[in-house]
């Protein structure tokens, strides 16, 4: 079965610092591109980063650029998202997704929840 | 940056059509996908690349596209498909992907 398995959420302060992992499995992880895709709460889906199957090549949504580091594991079928200098806003239901033809996303975790909150 | 935009809110009766619209400029050379997202659930891929669909997505959902706008047509509605979707697709350089802000469809 393909899965996606997010941790790493919690409660941190304005100004700190979390890293997610995403977990996979069922599928080879080598070969396709992952993404990170957040929901504040009642709010819509906002795509976060994305990353090549190889890891060669990350993209970045605006609102992250330069505080967000996305990075890869192939040999441990993880993904990573390393969060740096984080505000009330980024306060989200993170969740990881698999890629799928071209810009698709076609295999979601569960999320992890991360609060940004003094 | 780059967006896309959808309508809030569609409504209608079980076994009508609803259709959900979705603009941007990059959409006559980007594709378009198609999120279903129940509360409390995980997005699932209802749509790719502008009108194909996932194996085990019923033939009622459907996407197509014209110009600036692609569509998602759903027929003969039934109350489950009452759920929130989001159209998503990438800019011009396919550096920078996006969703819509989301439709809310409730089945009367």
């Amino acid at each position: 079965e393909v899965q996606l398995l997010e941790s790493g959420g919690g409660l941190v302060q304005p100004g700190g610092s979390l890293r997610l992992s995403c977990t996979a499995s069922g599928f080879i992880f080598n070969s396709f591109a992952m993404n990170w895709v957040r929901q504040a709460p009642g709010k819509g889906l906002e795509w976060v980063s994305g990353i090549s199957a190889s890891g060669n090549r990350t993209y970045y949504a605006d609102v992250v650029k330069g505080r967000f580091t996305i990075s890869r594991d192939n040999s441990r079928q993880t993904l990573y998202i390393q969060m740096n200098s984080l505000r009330a806003e980024d306060t989200a239901l993170y969740y990881c997704a698999k890629g799928w033809e071209v810009y698709g996303m076609d295999v979601w975790g569960q999320g992890t929840t991360v609060t940004v909150s003094s | 940056s780059y967006e896309v935009t959808q309508s809030p809110s569609v409504s209608v009766s079980p076994g009508q059509t609803a259709r959900i619209t979705c603009s941007g400029d990059a959409l006559p050379n980007q594709y378009a996908y198609w999120y279903q997202q129940k509360p409390g659930q995980a997005p699932v891929l209802i749509i790719y690349k502008d009108s194909q669909r996932p194996s085990g997505i019923p033939e009622r959902f459907s996407g197509s596209t014209s110009g600036t706008t692609v569509t998602l047509t759903i027929s003969a509605v039934l109350a489950e498909d009452e759920a929130d979707y989001y159209c998503q697709s990438a800019d011009r350089g396919g550096t920078y992907w996006v969703f819509g802000g989301g439709t809310k469809l409730t089945v009367l």
